[in-house]
């Protein structure tokens, strides 16, 4: 079982705000960092550290993390948000890294 | 900029010993501040981390696969492996490595190969 968790899926109306949450010990220490993955693809990482984007990520992408819960907003999402979205981050240890089980977002 | 490819045999038989190797170009896998990551993805299923290696040869691994896993570089030919062995069907997935940044609170992967599925099969 993973120790990160997250909601298994979640929809938002196209242009509306969605969050994606991660939960799990570790954040309280580490902050969680979160790709994008769609079909047939390679992940995407969108946001690390307290709230980075990688070039070419849009800025409707953002990040925060509160006590044992990280967030990923999408403010404005578009249809081609709809996507696989994981958290990453170190286990409590701090020796190892573990995905969280993953957010299948929809766009309606 | 910098690219990953992995390489390796599509299928393995039961209890034998998976083989990958990631290239890397565009860079150095020598650059400080970054491990070299393996990742898998069972069809259908979730990512799940296997293990990460520093290019001194300094490495992490996944406790649930540490018994059965050993990742190497190679840094003359600018590539990492990855040795999975006693492999059971439960190992089918698509295999991805990618650049692992760690710094103080914070790690991610920010480089990721386009992936390769391996199956086990007799």
């Amino acid at each position: 079982s993973s120790e990160l968790t997250q909601d298994p899926a979640v929809s938002v109306a196209l242009g509306q705000t969605v969050r994606i949450t991660c939960q799990g010990d570790s954040l309280r220490s580490y902050y969680a960092s979160w790709y994008q993955q769609k079909p047939g693809q390679a992940p995407v990482l969108v946001i690390y550290g307290k709230n980075n984007r990688p070039s070419g990520i849009p800025d409707r992408f953002s990040g925060s993390s509160s006590g044992n819960t990280a967030s990923l907003t999408i403010t404005g999402a578009q249809a081609e948000d709809e996507a696989d979205y994981y958290c990453n981050s170190r286990d409590s240890s701090g020796n190892f890294w573990v995905f969280g089980g993953g957010t299948k977002l929809t766009v309606l | 900029q910098l690219q990953l490819q992995e390489s390796g045999p599509g299928l393995v038989k039961p209890s034998e010993t998976l083989s990958l190797t990631c290239t890397v170009s565009g860079g150095s896998i020598s650059s400080s501040s970054y491990y070299w990551g393996w990742i898998r993805q069972p069809p259908g299923k979730g990512l799940e981390w296997i293990g990460s290696i520093y290019y001194s040869g300094s490495t992490y691994y996944n406790p649930s696969l540490k018994s059965r896993v050993t990742i190497s570089v190679d840094t003359s030919k600018n590539q990492f492996s990855l040795k999975l062995s006693s492999v059971t069907a439960a190992d089918t997935a698509v295999y991805y490595c990618a650049r692992q940044r760690i710094w103080f609170g914070e790690s991610y992967f920010d480089y990721w190969g386009q992936g390769t599925l391996v199956t086990v099969s007799s």
